[in-house]
């Protein structure tokens, strides 16, 4: 297992198109999370799923942004009508929910980095 | 609103020395608290983390603190080497919601 991938690393557009991000767990984990970075910040919460059903939003979640995890592996990000305060990183996590005590860590991916210009 | 936080922005530390990072938390309803490191370029990469039934947890040369009467964190690296330099953040959670950052303290280690 390769870890948690995130495609592209790099997306740069122009404000008002539509972009789409990829994330694909660590196979074993049930748990996939997505969070935004800006620089000298720490992450912030967007969403996340456990297999398919998406259990939490942030209110940070505007309607221009929609997540899916249709079969409960891959996930994917879309933002729509990009506006440069959308300019970030953004990182997906993933995790294996139970009881163990490792449950509550989320390994992450290094981040699709989206510039909109 | 409930938050996490750091007190110092920045830590300057020479080598061999010993850091602690400090985190203050808002929510009292936290029972899960973890300590991230993040490179530059790279995905935040997980260091040790503390329920709240603890007050300390210790791994290899790193010691997690947990002081929950006045809502505070702390990460201690003992013998700090350069390749400790980082960003690092503490996280908390409550029940099943989603894991809260705080804004992070960079970790310089002058050799």
């Amino acid at each position: 297992d390769t870890g948690v991938s995130q495609d592209p690393r790099h997306k740069i557009t122009k404000r008002g198109q539509n972009v789409t991000f990829r994330c694909d767990p660590i196979s074993e984990h049930n748990r996939l999370y997505w969070y935004r970075q800006t620089l000298g910040q720490g992450p912030e919460f967007l969403t996340y799923f456990q297999n398919e059903a998406q259990l939490e939003k942030s209110r940070l979640l505007s309607d221009r942004f929609s997540a899916e995890r249709p079969k409960g592996s891959f996930s994917t990000l879309e933002i729509q009508r990009t506006e440069q305060g959308d300019s970030a990183m953004y990182l997906c996590a993933s995790s294996l929910a139970g009881v163990s005590s490792g449950a509550n860590v989320l390994t992450f991916g290094a981040g699709s980095r989206l510039t909109v210009l | 609103g409930e938050s996490v936080g750091l007190h110092l922005p920045t830590l300057s530390v020479q080598e061999g020395d010993n850091s602690i990072i400090n985190c203050a938390y808002s929510n009292s309803a936290s029972d899960y608290f973890i300590w991230y490191k993040q490179e530059s370029g790279k995905g935040p990469q997980f260091i040790i983390d503390i329920r709240s039934n603890m007050d300390k947890r210790q791994g290899q040369r790193v010691t997690v603190l947990l002081n929950k009467t006045v809502k505070h964190l702390s990460l201690q690296i003992a013998a700090t080497q350069p390749g400790d330099s980082a960003v690092y953040f503490c996280a908390e959670k409550a029940g099943r919601r989603a894991l809260t950052f705080g804004s992070g303290t960079r970790l310089q280690v002058q050799p």
